[in-house]
């Protein structure tokens, strides 16, 4: 158990549709990664915050995309106007007990997205 | 920019054989090296990382990785495969408070 928790586990929507994944790590970090990983690949970075700032963003994440962490506790994903090429896993990570020093992360069971 | 290669999609060993999953990787300076494991329906899960020092890493359930500088390579061993093995291995590269990079994995067969 790496104390990270995302919910729900699984969503599936139609395309067009908003959807919304929350992930929330059992201690508080101040870093939070999002990762997305399509079938048969490796998890992609999307973005990470220190504390509420949310501080790089991938050229994967699009207009479309937006995740907060108000309080730099959980944090949130959304996806406005779905598409069927984010069909992924969304994957939210934390570091270590070294605080990330070393940039190792613990991540949570993700978030299976199937757009219909 | 940090980079991983893992050149093999599939390998198959038979339970009781021993087990080599190679990874490249491209970066600058020294890096910071991990394998990860990855069961169907399970996350990811941390199997051992390379930070500095001693080039040869031991980690959980009997696994261990070498990093080799001159080859740019990281990758990992263990001598006798059990079938609980059977999963995909992703090996990444990190930065300090960069993100991680990851090899598109090798997915692990065992025979019995």
């Amino acid at each position: 158990d790496t104390g990270v928790s995302q919910d729900p586990r699984h969503k599936i929507t139609k395309r067009g549709q908003n959807v919304t994944f929350r992930c929330d790590p059992i201690s508080e970090h101040n870093r939070l990664y999002w990762y997305r990983q399509t079938l048969g690949q490796g998890p992609e970075f999307l973005t990470y915050f220190q504390n509420e700032a949310q501080l790089e963003k991938s050229r994967l994440l699009s207009d479309r995309f937006s995740a907060e962490r108000p309080k730099g506790s959980f944090s949130t994903l959304e996806i406005q106007r779905t598409e069927q090429g984010d069909s992924a896993m969304y994957l939210c990570a934390t570091p270590g007990r070294d605080g990330g020093a070393h940039n190792e992360q613990f991540f949570g069971p993700g978030t299976r997205l199937t757009v219909l | 920019a940090q980079s991983v290669t893992q050149p093999d999609i599939h390998i198959t060993v038979s339970e009781g054989a021993s087990l080599e999953l190679r990874c490249n990787y491209s970066y600058g300076a020294t890096p910071y090296l991990f394998w990860y494991v990855q069961s169907p329906g399970q996350g990811l899960q941390l199997l051992l990382k390379y930070f500095s020092g001693d080039t040869l890493v031991q980690g959980i359930k009997g696994f261990e990785a070498e990093f080799k500088r001159s080859q740019s390579s990281f990758n990992l061993r263990k001598p006798s495969v059990h079938w609980s093995d059977a999963a995909e291995y992703f090996c990444a590269v990190g930065a300090p408070s960069n993100d991680m990079r990851f090899g598109a994995g090798t997915r692990l067969t065992v025979k019995p």
